[in-house]
């Protein structure tokens, strides 16, 4: 059962245009959402989190938003950058501090 | 500081060998967990660690897997004897205190093979 999923594997987006990365969930009792970056031969590197309290998050050019009625999140980046060729990680904790749940991750490729 | 150490980066082996993996976490990091990423799984997490004792060995996926933390700044991860659904590649990373609202810094990974 995967509580946390991300549907597309992978993502080509033209530089300077805005990259949208999707994310679902299905516990209600996840409260805090994080996005992290891997790139090849590299661990996952945290880019940019939301707790359940807002919709909205900024960080420079990457935004997280947050719809918990539809149990939906988004990481926005804008604009897109060649450096942000990377496969991105939605991963989601709830009631407990130690467990967090991932997404498949999903390919980004950004195109000259 | 330099961040989560893993050792070795590549490690080739044939089944039945013992495989140790080996992390040093952050300085003054609290918690300690061990990942296995794969194309089929996904990132799960194996083992986690606090204060240097194990919390939550539930992702361990069978007794050939062990791992221990004897001080802060040292972790291994063995596997013995290892098969070739092993394969993968395994991560250590540390943070604070709990995942809760804390970031987990990851090493680089120890990619397995074995034969």
């Amino acid at each position: 059962d995967q509580q946390v999923k991300q549907n597309s594997p992978s993502l080509s987006v033209q530089e300077g245009r805005i990259s949208i990365l999707n994310c679902d969930y299905t516990n209600s009792m996840f409260d805090y959402f994080l996005w992290y970056k891997k790139y090849p031969a590299e661990g996952p590197t945290f880019l940019i989190s939301i707790s359940s309290i807002k919709d909205k998050n900024e960080d420079g050019r990457f935004t997280v938003f947050l719809n918990k009625s539809a149990k939906h999140l988004s990481l926005h980046i804008v604009p897109s950058q060649p450096g942000d060729s990377a496969v991105y990680f939605c991963a989601a904790s709830g009631d407990s501090n130690y467990q967090l749940i991932w997404g498949a991750g999903t390919k980004l490729i950004i195109k000259p | 500081d330099a961040g989560v150490i893993q050792s070795p980066r590549h490690e080739v082996t044939e089944m039945g060998q013992e495989v140790t993996l080996r992390c040093k976490p952050i300085s003054g990091h609290d918690y300690l967990f061990w990942y296995r990423q794969t194309m089929m799984r996904g990132l799960e997490l194996l083992i986690y660690f606090n204060n240097n004792v194990p919390i939550d060995d539930s992702g361990m996926p069978e007794d050939r897997f062990s791992a221990k933390m004897p001080n802060a700044s040292f972790s291994t991860l063995k596997i013995q004897p290892s098969e070739p659904r092993d394969s993968a590649v395994y991560f250590c990373a540390s943070s604070l205190e709990g995942v809760g609202t804390n970031v987990l810094t990851f090493g680089a990974g120890s990619r397995l093979t074995v034969l």
